[in-house]
């Protein structure tokens, strides 16, 4: 099983630019989210959806855009990259049944660098 | 919002010891988690507490959740090597926001062979 796949693994982008990182899961897994964590402040919530076309705002979400069209896959976009945006990624993901559990399942990341 | 303090922030241990490490909040969680995040992957769940006073163990590892439902502990007995990673505690209370984890800052753990 592939299960969360992430890309791209690593991105520089400059100040203003924009990019979208893929999430992607192979569960059939309702619940995606993605996290940012940055060094001394832990993981902290974006975005998350409960199922496809239903999408909300987490902890942090200025910067950022969700969609969730397909049960699979849930891109975040940033629109105009900013140095405060630097930071390391992560998707994951958890059956809607089972969210109740606490028990996501995590993509290895993705390493974000805005100049 | 919801914050978890999380101590201490990194250890450096030698292989074969004890390690102990803990997270604390100012609000009550229904659920208490730890993730284990090993160099350069995501987090991986290692345990997972339901009920306040609960003890449960994973091979070496031993975690519980506090009697007020605003703390938990995790133990690591005879570290190894392959211990080495960030560990995380999680809290949660799954309704309005569809169960969303609070995670700590993380204990990073360093072993010495």
């Amino acid at each position: 099983n592939a299960g969360v796949t992430q890309t791209p693994k690593f991105q520089v982008l400059k100040t203003g630019q924009s990019m979208t990182l893929q999430c992607a899961q192979d569960m059939n897994h309702e619940y995606m989210s993605w996290y940012r964590q940055d060094p001394g402040m832990g993981l902290r919530l974006i975005h998350y959806s409960v199922g496809a076309g239903i999408t909300d705002q987490g902890e942090v979400p200025n910067g950022y855009n969700v969609s969730r069209s397909t049960t699979e896959d849930f891109p975040l976009r940033l629109l105009s990259a900013a140095p405060s945006q630097t930071s390391v990624y992560f998707c994951a993901s958890s059956y809607r049944g089972r969210v109740a559990t606490g028990e996501l399942f995590f993509g290895e990341g993705s390493r974000l660098t805005v100049l | 919002g919801q914050q978890l303090n999380q101590s201490p922030q990194s250890m450096f241990i030698q292989e074969g010891e004890d390690v102990s490490m803990n997270c604390t909040s100012s609000s009550i969680f229904n659920t208490w988690l730890w993730y284990k995040q090993d160099p350069g992957e995501g987090p991986v769940l290692l345990i997972a507490l339901y009920k306040a006073g609960e003890l449960t163990s994973n091979g070496r590892l031993t975690a519980q959740f506090g009697i007020t439902r605003k703390d938990s502990f995790l133990n690591i007995s005879a570290s190894i090597p392959s211990d080495v990673g960030i560990y995380f505690c999680a809290g949660q209370n799954y309704g309005g926001s569809q169960g969303n984890l609070i995670f700590g800052k993380g204990t990073k753990l360093s072993v010495k062979p």
